[in-house]
């Protein structure tokens, strides 16, 4: 298996614009978690599904944030419209059992 | 409020010493994660540990639940460890996998 797959590894976008993460779990895996790691607040989960289905979305900082999971090999991370504080690394990390698995995060920067 | 607290947040080692991590949380919890970050901002999963203590090749991580303390230990630390070591907790009993809690991680560097 090739591991979790995030697209795009690197994101450069103005304030307002509509961003979106992408992210392939590895197949078989049922739990899907988002984390964003900044320099000041270290790694926080945003959100995470278990089969396909949003358990807690209690770290999605605001509306403007959104995910979804459609199926279980693929799920969006949605920002609009974006803001500079928005900018950091967004990590997808896959689970069966307890270990989770992480993908090599997009870095997004808000201008 | 749930926090977990990790010591020291910098370490600078020679090669070769032995190298401990901490990280001490508020509540019970369920599990206790370590991961490590390289450089390049990969993250990887190296131990999750509920009770006890757990080793693989050069590392061991030990969880007293009493004390609500746990520590990554390298042993023959070389270059190649140099990365930031996140503890990460799950509080509470049973339930699902997620919410979890991270610590702020240390900065470890090996000096050849």
């Amino acid at each position: 298996d090739a591991g979790v797959i995030q697209s795009p590894r690197h994101e450069v976008t103005e304030m307002g614009q509509e961003v979106t993460l992408r992210c392939k779990p590895i197949s078989g895996h049922d739990y899907l978690f988002w984390y964003r790691q900044t320099m000041m607040r270290g790694l926080e989960l945003l959100i995470y599904f278990n089969n396909n289905v949003p358990i807690d979305d209690s770290g999605m900082p605001e509306d403007r944030f959104s995910a979804k999971m459609p199926n279980a090999s693929f799920s969006t991370l949605k920002i609009q419209p974006s803001e500079p504080r928005d900018s950091a690394v967004y990590f997808c990390a896959s689970s069966f059992f307890d270990e989770q698995f992480f993908g090599p995060g997009t870095r997004l920067t808000v201008l | 409020k749930n926090e977990v607290e990790q010591s020291p947040q910098n370490l600078t080692a020679q090669e070769e010493e032995f190298i401990t991590i901490n990280c001490s949380y508020s509540v019970g919890i369920s599990a206790l994660h370590w991961l490590q970050q390289h450089p390049g901002g990969g993250i990887v999963s190296l131990f999750m540990l509920s009770s006890g203590k757990k080793k693989h090749g050069r590392l061991i991580a030990t969880i007293n639940i009493q004390e609500k303390h746990s520590s990554l230990h390298i042993t023959a630390s070389h270059p190649r460890d140099s990365a930031v070591y996140i503890c990460a907790v799950r509080f509470g009993y049973g339930g699902s996998q997620g919410n979890l809690i991270f610590g702020k991680g240390t900065k470890l560097s090996v000096k050849p």
